[in-house]
């Protein structure tokens, strides 16, 4: 069974501050996504990473995958109250039909 | 217009009822998913439809039963409900299903409360 495990599972900070999540897995993935949620929604995509070592940004967002493609870091800089949510980086499986693994969430609080 | 819409929004019923939640979309996707989400925000596949054919059927117990009537539509019937179906189930689709840089576009979910 392949996990994707984050890190930190929960992050409260005031907003200015930077900050990183961490998706981690022993599994390679053909690609990676970092989906965000917020409550009483369904998740919606952030970005797709598809080679190792790829870096994309959007915005203020920076996601990394890593060279073995069984990693990925989102790092967000100067943290504004909009950015308060569930995110969630999702594997895309190599088996057969290739399905979105979830990884376990970090929910990110940023405050005034 | 919403891309993924799913009905009820939220259910409330008693242990061993019968109950269905409908999904559609009107993305022109020939992929459709159900996923639940637990207490715990974790996010896990159950079934993929593609076509109306059904693709990816995960470790579900056989009182889930999905439906694809035409591929615009995936719902999703759960007999004899019981407390651990407690959940949030979201509905989604994709264009085609299988990609390596698929996007997923999910529904809002119906937060399900069996008692």
């Amino acid at each position: 069974t392949q996990l994707l495990e984050q890190s930190p599972q929960f992050l409260s900070i005031q907003e200015g501050e930077n900050l990183t999540v961490y998706c981690n897995s022993s599994s390679v993935f053909s690609s990676l996504q970092w989906y965000r949620q917020e409550p009483g929604e369904g998740p919606v995509l952030l970005v797709t990473v598809v080679t190792g070592g790829e870096v994309k940004k959007l915005k203020r967002l920076t996601f990394q995958f890593g060279d073995a493609r069984k990693d990925s870091s989102l790092h967000i800089t100067a943290a504004q109250p909009g950015d308060t949510g569930l995110y969630l980086c999702a594997g895309v499986s190599n088996t057969g039909f290739q399905k979105l693994v979830f990884g376990t969430g970090t929910r990110l609080l940023v405050s005034p | 217009d919403t891309a993924v819409s799913q009905t009820p929004k939220y259910l409330v019923t008693q242990m061993g009822n019968d109950k269905s939640i409908k999904c559609e979309q009107n993305l022109g996707h020939d992929t459709m998913y159900w996923y639940k989400q637990d207490s715990k925000k974790f996010l896990k596949i159950m079934f993929s439809y593609n076509n109306k054919e059904l693709i990816i059927n995960e470790t579900v117990p056989n009182r889930f039963s999905p439906k694809s009537p035409d591929k615009a539509h995936l719902n999703l019937h759960i007999n004899s409900l019981e407390l651990g179906d407690s959940a949030v189930y979201f509905c989604a689709s994709s264009q085609v299903g299988g990609k390596t840089n698929e996007k997923l576009f999910f529904g809002s979910g119906t937060q399900l409360s069996v008692l």
